[in-house]
């Protein structure tokens, strides 16, 4: 069965500090792996997505991540947080790309200080 | 853009009734999706839908059953609600792409209280 783990409960970061949220999977072929933001009171957005090929994928709002099959790893990065990038985020692996459904981590909650 | 609207924001229930959850979307999608959301957990898959009347189990159907009439349509049902099922319910829908399925667009979530 597939699974994902985030290590990281809570990551306090300070504005203009860059960051990485750590996300470990399971899944016994080429994963499918998406990073999803949710803000308070909003649904999920999606920030980024690995099916195939390069492993450095750019994602929305200035976030990009890289998939390390050796390391069963799909980190995600951005060089300077802004206020507003902070919420909870989700790494999510799915099979057929997500048509069986995503299984999802337990969430990485960001806390930006000014 | 995609949209996925859901029924209600905020639902509050008495244990033992029967809830309905609707979820609509409007780009024609094929797959759909229901999961809950508890803090600490996670989102977890209940039930999907790849095809209209189609349904499969997802990691906890337990509780749940889910309705697929019309293709953009798609409800879970809480046949007896127990207060358990206190949870954020988001339906979520993906279309089939040339390589394989696409993203998956979330509905806001209704959060559902069980008294």
């Amino acid at each position: 069965a597939q699974s994902v783990t985030q290590p990281d409960i809570h990551i306090t970061v300070s504005e203009g500090a860059s960051l990485e949220l750590r996300c470990n999977y399971s899944y016994g072929a080429t994963p499918y792996l998406f990073w999803y933001v949710q803000s308070p009171g909003q649904g999920l957005q999606l920030l980024l997505k690995y099916f195939s090929g390069d492993t450095l994928v750019q994602g929305i709002k200035g976030f990009e991540a890289e998939f390390k099959r050796s390391q069963s790893s799909f980190n995600l990065r951005k060089p300077s947080v802004h206020w507003s990038d902070a919420a909870e985020y989700f790494c999510a692996v799915g099979a057929r790309g997500g048509a069986d459904g995503l299984t999802f981590g337990k969430g990485t909650h960001l806390i930006i200080q000014p | 853009d995609v949209k996925v609207t859901q029924s209600s924001r905020y639902l509050v229930k008495r244990t033992g009734e029967k809830v309905f959850l609707e979820c609509v979307q409007d780009m024609d999608h094929e797959n759909m999706f229901w999961y809950r959301q508890d803090p600490g957990l996670g989102l977890r898959l209940i039930y999907f839908s790849y095809d209209v009347k189609m349904k499969e189990k997802g990691d906890i159907p337990e509780g749940y059953s889910v309705s697929r009439e019309k293709k953009e349509r798609f409800s879970l049902i809480l046949e007896s609600a127990s207060t358990n099922q206190t949870s954020m319910y988001l339906c979520a829908s993906t279309q089939e792409g040339d390589l394989g399925p696409d993203t998956q667009y979330f509905g806001p979530g209704t959060r559902l209280t069980v008294l």
